[in-house]
């Protein structure tokens, strides 16, 4: 089992451009989150999904949108990038919501 | 300030040392996380609990619900624990994950 996966390891965006990360789970899980890690503020929840067709905001979700694709695959959208989405996102799943986390390795977005 | 504060920031222990991280949260929670994050950064869970203690190998984890307070102990501890950990709550007005913002842990050989 590959566990968490996410594309792309690394992006370098210029402002205004658009991107998808990529997030897919093949532990069955039902719940999966995206997350953005900044230094000195720790990890900061920016979408949720609890189940397959249903998204809900965390913490900092301006600038972002999310696409519940089926019960594998969970994205994240940036629709016009600007420096301060310059970060390292991590998607998670979980069985159930907020149970033992699953992490990605993590994508490095650095927007110029 | 913060909902969750984790003490120390930063921590250099000798090899073989008991080691003991803090976290400390101020909103109601159903649950309790500690995350590891290894230095290519990689996070991995380590324990989920809501009351009590658990135990996995060298790592101990409890938690006190009435003083708001979770400790993490490593004993005998080795290089290979150097990593950032990461307590982090499910609670607060939004009843969702908030972390604290990690102590860096180096062992020194």
């Amino acid at each position: 089992n590959a566990g968490v996966t996410q594309t792309p390891k690394f992006q370098v965006l210029k402002t205004g451009q658009s991107m998808t990360l990529q997030c897919a789970q093949d532990m069955n899980h039902n719940s999966m989150y995206w997350y953005r890690q900044d230094p000195g503020m720790g990890l900061r929840l920016i979408y949720y999904s609890a189940s397959e067709g249903t998204t809900d905001k965390g913490e900092v979700p301006n600038g972002y949108n999310v696409s519940r694709l089926n019960k594998r695959e969970f994205s994240l959208r940036l629709e016009s990038a600007a420096p301060s989405q310059t970060s390292v996102y991590f998607c998670a799943s979980s069985d159930w919501a907020y149970n033992e986390q699953f992490f990605g390795p993590g994508t490095r977005l650095t927007v110029l | 300030k913060n909902e969750v504060e984790q003490s120390p920031q930063n921590l250099t222990a000798q090899e073989g040392e008991f080691i003991t991280i803090n976290c400390s949260y101020s909103v109601g929670i159903s649950a309790l996380h500690w995350l590891q994050q290894h230095p290519g950064g990689g996070i991995v869970s380590l324990f989920m609990l809501s009351s009590g203690k658990k135990k996995h190998g060298r790592l101990i984890a409890t938690i006190n619900i009435q003083e708001k307070h979770s400790s993490l102990h490593i004993t005998a501890s080795h290089p290979r624990d150097s990593a950032v950990y990461i307590c982090a709550v499910v609670g607060g007005a939004t009843n969702k994950l908030i972390f604290g913002t990690g102590t860096l842990l180096a062992v020194q050989p």
